[in-house]
């Protein structure tokens, strides 16, 4: 059982470029989340998903775009690399139900500099 | 939302009890209390949770008021790897709408 999985572990953009970070779950768990995190601060919701083909905006959603095509994977799209996404992301499940709160597992984390 | 208050960075020394309070004033009736733990260049991970009153794992216990409008983390006798940003979390869901926030946390360095 890997838990949460994510990668790459490191990336260097250049300004301009994309990429898609990769998420995946083996505990069959419904939510899945992308965080990021920057220097002295915590974590801000960027996208969540409810389920396979359901997905809504976080905080920080612009510049971000998430699919959810299957329980397990959950990628993150940075469509144009800016600066100011240099950060380092986080992928988040939690098994679901609506009327409770749970306990979220994270991944290790995508630590991204865009020069 | 509800939202959160902790201090910033708390200090103590190994085998004492550090109890971390956060303030949540608007909490709403449906939220439950969450606590995570992070160390560096690692995600958070899941502390305890509570509704009311005191809860106990074998990490830490979690005491809540009767009015809910505060929740205190405790430690006990923490050691050097405690040290770690400790995050107190507000809401009902965990995603579905709600979206929590993480906040800066409260930064605790355990010394020798």
């Amino acid at each position: 059982n890997a838990g949460v999985t994510q990668t790459p572990k490191f990336q260097v953009l250049k300004t301009g470029q994309s990429m898609t970070l990769q998420c995946a779950q083996d505990m069959n768990h419904e939510y899945m989340s992308w965080y990021r995190q920057d220097p002295g601060m915590g974590l801000r919701l960027i996208h969540y998903s409810v389920g396979a083909g359901i997905t809504d905006q976080g905080e920080v959603p612009n510049g971000y775009n998430v699919s959810r095509s299957t329980t397990e994977d959950f990628p993150l799209r940075l469509l144009s690399a800016a600066p100011s996404q240099t950060s380092v992301y986080f992928c988040a499940s939690s098994y679901g139900g609506r009327e409770v709160y749970n306990e979220q597992f994270f991944g290790p984390g995508t630590r991204l500099t865009v020069l | 939302l509800a939202k959160t208050t902790q201090p910033i960075s708390m200090d103590s020394y190994e085998g004492q009890e550090v109890n971390i309070t956060c303030s949540h004033n608007n909490i709403a009736t449906n939220d439950y209390i969450t606590w995570y733990q992070q160390f560096p260049s690692q995600g958070p991970r899941f502390i305890i949770q509570g509704y009311k009153t005191k809860v106990t794992n074998e990490v830490a216990s979690l005491f809540i008021p009767a009015d809910r409008k505060s929740s205190t983390l405790s430690l006990p006798r923490v050691s050097l790897s405690d040290t770690a940003v400790y995050y107190c979390l507000v809401g009902a869901y965990t995603g579905g709408g709600n979206k929590l926030t993480f906040g800066t946390g409260t930064q605790l360095k355990v010394e020798l």
